[in-house]
């Protein structure tokens, strides 16, 4: 069965930096698009950023632009978010998904992990 | 930038009332938008697709409809199951917003 599971969460200063990975088993990795979505009991669900199923294509949300960068390395089935530049706002659980794909087209966050805690505090 | 409204923000039903969440977004999205059921300290999980595609093993008493900036989740008769955060999401332009969320609390 599909599986994702996170890691790399822990707590760290402001303005240092993380690694998140997503270890993922149970489908082709490779031909799925990727997603980081992070949750915090204040601002719920935050989507983070998209990787496309070969690594062409990545978006971001206009809060980490230019601080996290989103990778693959489809030969370990693996989904990395490298975050520098970490803000107290940025405390959150972080969770990696898989997207759906219905005949080419968005078709939600089909297969989640159980989430990483990243806590950013001094 | 694209905003998510959901109504209510709290919900009180009770086993087998019919149950409708409604979600608005601040310009058209067309029938890009997903629903999910998230519990206590877990994972949000897929429910509908693109406005009212069923997520595969997703029971039949939830429906999706909707088109342009207003959508409706439907639960024909609640379960015990159900009492859950329900959260939209939309997709635009690369971009994947999602709705502050509903609770539908037992009443």
């Amino acid at each position: 069965q599909v599986q994702l599971v996170e890691s790399g969460g822990g707590v760290v200063q402001p303005g240092r930096s993380l690694r998140l990975s997503c270890a993922a088993s149970g489908f082709p990795f490779s031909n799925y698009a990727m997603h980081w979505v992070r949750q915090t009991p204040g601002k719920g669900l935050e989507w983070v950023a998209v990787i496309w199923y070969d690594g062409s294509r990545k978006y971001y949300a206009d809060s980490v632009k230019g601080r996290f960068t989103i990778s693959r390395d489809n030969s370990k089935n693996t989904l990395y978010l490298q975050m520098n530049g970490l803000r107290a706002e940025d405390t959150a659980v972080f969770y990696c998904a898989t997207e759906g794909n219905s005949g080419g087209y968005y078709a939600g966050l089909q297969n989640w992990g159980q989430g990483t805690v990243v806590t950013v505090s001094s | 930038d694209m905003q998510m409204t959901q109504s209510p923000s709290t919900l009180s039903a009770s086993v087998g009332d019919r149950v409708t969440i409604t979600c608005r977004a601040s310009q058209s999205i067309s029938t890009w938008l997903a629903w999910y059921q998230q519990k206590p300290g877990k994972a949000p999980k897929l429910l509908i697709y693109k406005a009212s595609s069923l997520q595969s093993g997703v029971p039949s008493r939830f429906s999706g409809s909707g088109s342009g900036t207003e959508f409706t989740l439907t639960i024909s008769s609640l379960q015990p199951d159900d009492f859950a955060t329900y959260f939209c999401q939309q997709y635009n332009d690369y971009s994947y917003t999602f709705g502050p969320g509903t609770k539908v609390e037992i009443k």
